[in-house]
């Protein structure tokens, strides 16, 4: 039962462009949600995250959009740039619990 | 912050040895978790301390699996009788404060059981 959708395994966009990764969840009692980047052999660092009461939260180049009501959110980067190139994970978390529940993650590729 | 580290980096052990994995959180973090993460797979949540209490485990946790915080501080995570299937990259986070605030997590330990 995946309650975190990440349905783009992988993701190419030229640099200068706009990076849109989606996530998808399932469990309406989610409140809190992050974005986290991870690169090849090291553990993943936070980018960015939104509270359940916005529907947008941004940080320079990064813009976290958030949907409750069709249960989506979307990361955008503007403009990307090839060191954003990393595997990127939605992990939503609800109150009264401390575990983040990852999706599968996708795959970005900015090309110069 | 000298960042959360995680000892060894990498093991390799032979199916039926017990392994042992350290991690060190930010100081002054008293809320620590373990996750796992294998191949094409996001982190799984494994378990959470508050200071040296343990508060929250997951199923995924087998009776193999025990985790401990004696201090509050650094922690451990050890696997007995290890298996083949847990082979994957173990991950310690930290955070602090009651906030709603990022986990921060360190590079990982990588368990291969052969």
């Amino acid at each position: 039962d995946q309650q975190v959708k990440q349905n783009s395994p992988s993701l190419s966009v030229q640099e200068g462009r706009i990076s849109i990764l989606n996530c998808d969840y399932t469990n309406s009692m989610f409140d809190y949600f992050l974005w986290y980047k991870k690169y090849p052999a090291e553990g993943p660092t936070f980018l960015i995250s939104i509270s359940s009461i916005k529907d947008k939260n941004e940080d320079g180049r990064f813009t976290v959009f958030l949907n409750k009501s069709a249960k989506h959110l979307s990361l955008h980067i503007v403009p990307s740039q090839p060191g954003d190139s990393a595997v990127y994970f939605c992990a939503p978390t609800q109150g009264g619990s401390e575990k983040l529940v990852f999706g599968k993650g996708t795959k970005l590729t900015v090309n110069p | 912050d000298t960042g959360v580290s995680q000892n060894p980096r990498h093991k390799i052990t032979k199916r039926g040895q017990n392994v042992t994995f350290r991690c060190d959180p930010i100081s002054e973090h008293n809320r620590l978790y373990w996750y796992r993460q294998t191949l094409g797979q996001g982190p799984e949540f494994l378990t959470y301390f508050q200071n040296e209490a343990q508060l929250e485990k997951s199923r995924l946790l087998s009776d193999r699996f025990s985790a401990e915080r004696p201090k509050g501080s650094f922690s451990t995570l050890e696997i007995q009788r290890t298996e083949q299937g847990d082979s994957a990259m173990y991950l310690c986070a930290s955070r602090r404060g009651t906030t709603r605030n990022e986990q921060f997590f360190g590079p990982g330990t990588r368990l291969t059981v052969l």
